[in-house]
């Protein structure tokens, strides 16, 4: 049972445009998201976090909206930039404080110049 | 400040036999989780120590071990390796109080 679902395995943007990434979960215990992004052969990098008690988090070009009634979340990149091309994988955990992730399946962003 | 290290970073063993991994946290970090990254089942919780306890565990048969030492570095085990085990094995390491998890590169294994 997928409990965090990216129903779009790929997504292309021109560059400068914006870029918005979507995740959906099931687990209405999960209280703590995050979004990770991920180049070949590296391991995921942390971009942005959010916790349930707030709906929106902003850091610089990346923001993470979080409507808890649709359990739905989203990342929005702009302006997008080739270096944004990458996988980014939204996670999830439960009970603030727990440090069991649980991923998405990952969204393949590409930034068309 | 020195990221996650994840040793090997590359490995080949053959179905049967036994891996261990090692991964070495961000210095101040006392929490390491394990993930498995595969392609069809994506990145998949194994299990999570602080201060050398086992205090989380994913849905792995109990081939899949780990320990973590008192300088909070963490090693992971399979044993009788199958064909269903290459992955990529991820390491990440927190403060361990709901903090953000930071990952290492990762060790490939390869299993044939």
């Amino acid at each position: 049972d997928q409990q965090v679902k990216q129903n779009s395995p790929s997504l292309s943007v021109q560059e400068g445009r914006i870029s918005i990434l979507n995740c959906d979960y099931t687990n209405s215990m999960f209280d703590y998201f995050l979004w990770y992004k991920k180049y070949p052969a590296e391991g995921p990098t942390f971009l942005i976090s959010i916790s349930s008690i707030k709906d929106k988090n902003e850091d610089g070009r990346f923001t993470v909206f979080l409507n808890k009634s649709a359990k739905h979340l989203s990342l929005h990149i702009v302006p997008s930039q080739p270096g944004d091309s990458a996988v980014y994988f939204c996670a999830a955990s439960s009970n603030f404080g727990n440090e069991k992730l649980t991923f998405g399946t990952g969204t393949r962003l590409t930034i068309i110049p | 400040k020195a990221g996650v290290t994840q040793t090997p970073r590359y490995l080949i063993k053959t179905r049967g036999q036994q891996v261990t991994l090692s991964c070495s946290p961000i210095s101040g970090h006392r929490s390491v989780s394990w993930y498995q990254q595969t392609p069809g089942q994506g990145l998949q919780f194994l299990f999570e120590y602080f201060s050398e306890t086992q205090r989380n565990k994913g849905n792995f048969p109990g081939r899949f071990s780990g320990r973590q030492f008192s300088n909070s570095r963490s090693e992971m085990n399979v044993s009788t390796l199958e064909l269903g085990d290459s992955a990529l094995y991820l390491c990440a390491s927190s403060f361990g109080s709901g903090e953000t998890q930071y990952f290492g590169p990762g060790t490939r294994l390869l299993v044939l």
